[in-house]
């Protein structure tokens, strides 16, 4: 079954403007990470939090995790045309044999110049 | 670039056709995955290789069928593919108890 969901679906904001995306879990969690994907393309890395952790910094993105309630957020500071893509909250579950990294829904984010 | 390539990047087949997708890694890591990624529809976890022995096979239909035949290479061999089945397929490849997963381009697939 899916394990993240994000909020919101779609997100359209002005350049220069703060972005924040939200993403719900299920389960517990060794950590929570955060992709992009350009339009067709591969996802890319772009942060990672750790269970014990409750925020991280990286640039223009700032993540915060709330275990007790299962969530997490992605802020993007002083959006640019070229953060236009969609984002995707992701989970880690590690058990004995393997990791598997299970993903949300995404958030489609197009920033107008 | 991730250092994740996938061949090819784009490919169109009868109902009836056998292909197979490649991908390749030279990262070092021992753990690989396929995704499915439909439209409006979340990425899917469809196989999970740790040191080359499939280990999760998520209820994937028998007309997918993947090999492993080394810690670099992922194959995903089609057969009597149906249209629904027409997506993009991303490949990606993790230390076995790493963190993060990097990712091909993705085979953008359509069944006809």
């Amino acid at each position: 079954s899916q394990q993240g969901e994000e909020d919101p679906q779609a997100l359209s904001i002005q350049e220069g403007e703060n972005a924040t995306m939200n993403c719900s879990y299920k389960t517990s969690i060794n950590n929570l990470q955060w992709y992009r994907q350009n339009s067709g393309r591969g996802l890319v890395h772009l942060i990672l939090i750790r269970s014990n952790e409750r925020e991280k910094h990286s640039g223009r993105l700032r993540v915060t995790l709330d275990t007790s309630k299962k969530s997490s957020s992605l802020l993007i500071t002083a959006s640019r045309a070229a953060d236009t893509a969609s984002y995707f909250c992701a989970t880690l579950i590690r058990n004995s044999s393997a990791s598997k990294i299970i993903f949300g829904s995404g958030t489609r984010l197009s920033i107008r110049p | 670039e991730t250092g994740v390539t996938q061949t090819p990047r784009h490919l169109v087949m009868g109902m009836t056709n056998k292909k197979s997708l490649k991908c390749e890694q030279h990262l070092g890591h021992n753990a690989m995955y396929w995704y499915k990624q439909s439209a409006k529809k979340p990425l899917e976890l469809m196989f999970v290789y740790s040191l080359e022995e499939r280990v999760e096979n998520n209820s994937v239909p028998s007309r997918f069928s993947p090999e492993c035949p080394n810690s670099s290479h992922l194959f995903l061999h089609l057969h009597t593919l149906q249209p629904e089945d027409s997506a993009l397929y991303l490949c990606a490849s993790s230390q076995l108890r790493g963190t993060e997963a990097f990712f091909g381009q993705g085979t953008r697939l359509t069944v006809v």
